[in-house]
């Protein structure tokens, strides 16, 4: 069974905080991606990886970092979060001009 | 503008409706999925398109390339077809652009 695993399904973090969402695929993807989801804007990449340490910036990565040391894990990093940062996150993985499989998406509020 | 537009937004619908989400798109693409979101976040991809119609169960998906067009069909609609639905396109690139969703409401 294919998975995709997000660390965590809900977070809350103070403004300011650095923040650490975890992603990790145990499919042999190459690809990997780190959306955000927000009521009427739908999802907006912010950054997507090809390869172990490569990576791409998407549509709106002001604000984030990402991280891929390994093939099967790719972090987003929010360095210093801001409450306009408050949204749903959702990792993804896929193989070349194949599908795309989807975590169960991190919730995170930042007060 | 969107490169993914979908429509209509929300749709409610009797159970048993059949039921039609439209997805129109402006860029070259190498392929387009189908995913569903249910409450609670979670995505699964339904289908993945780059040519003609593929049918799961009471799904059906087709596309057509020249006029940038694909919709997703549900026959015979049933309360637990309610979910967000939502089209993505895999542009020539390999990242991918998503349309804002339908809310799909099946009443019994």
């Amino acid at each position: 069974d294919v998975k995709v695993t997000q660390s965590s399904r809900y977070l809350v973090k103070r403004t300011g905080e650095k923040v650490f969402l975890e992603c990790v695929q145990d499919m042999d993807h190459e690809n990997m991606f780190w959306y955000r989801q927000d009521p009427g804007l739908g999802l907006r990449l912010i950054y997507f990886s090809y390869d172990v340490k490569m990576k791409e910036k998407g549509d709106i990565p002001e604000g984030y970092s990402v991280s891929r040391e390994k093939k099967e894990r790719f972090s987003l990093i929010l360095e210093s979060a801001s409450t306009n940062q408050t949204s749903m996150y959702l990792c993804a993985s896929s193989r070349t001009y194949t599908e795309a499989f989807f975590g169960q998406g991190t919730r995170l509020t930042v007060v | 503008k969107n490169e993914v537009e979908q429509s209509p937004q929300n749709l409610t619908a009797q159970e048993g409706e059949f039921i039609t989400i439209n997805c129109s798109y402006s860029v070259g693409i190498s392929a387009l999925h189908w995913l569903q979101q249910h409450p609670g976040g979670g995505i699964v991809s339904l289908f993945m398109l780059s040519s003609g119609k593929k049918k799961h169960g009471r799904l059906i998906a087709t596309i057509n390339i020249q006029e940038k067009h694909s919709s997703l069909h549900i026959t015979a609609s049933h309360p637990r077809d309610s979910a967000v639905y939502i089209c993505a396109v895999r542009r020539n690139n390999n990242d991918m652009r998503f349309g804002a969703g339908t809310r799909l409401t099946v009443k019994p």
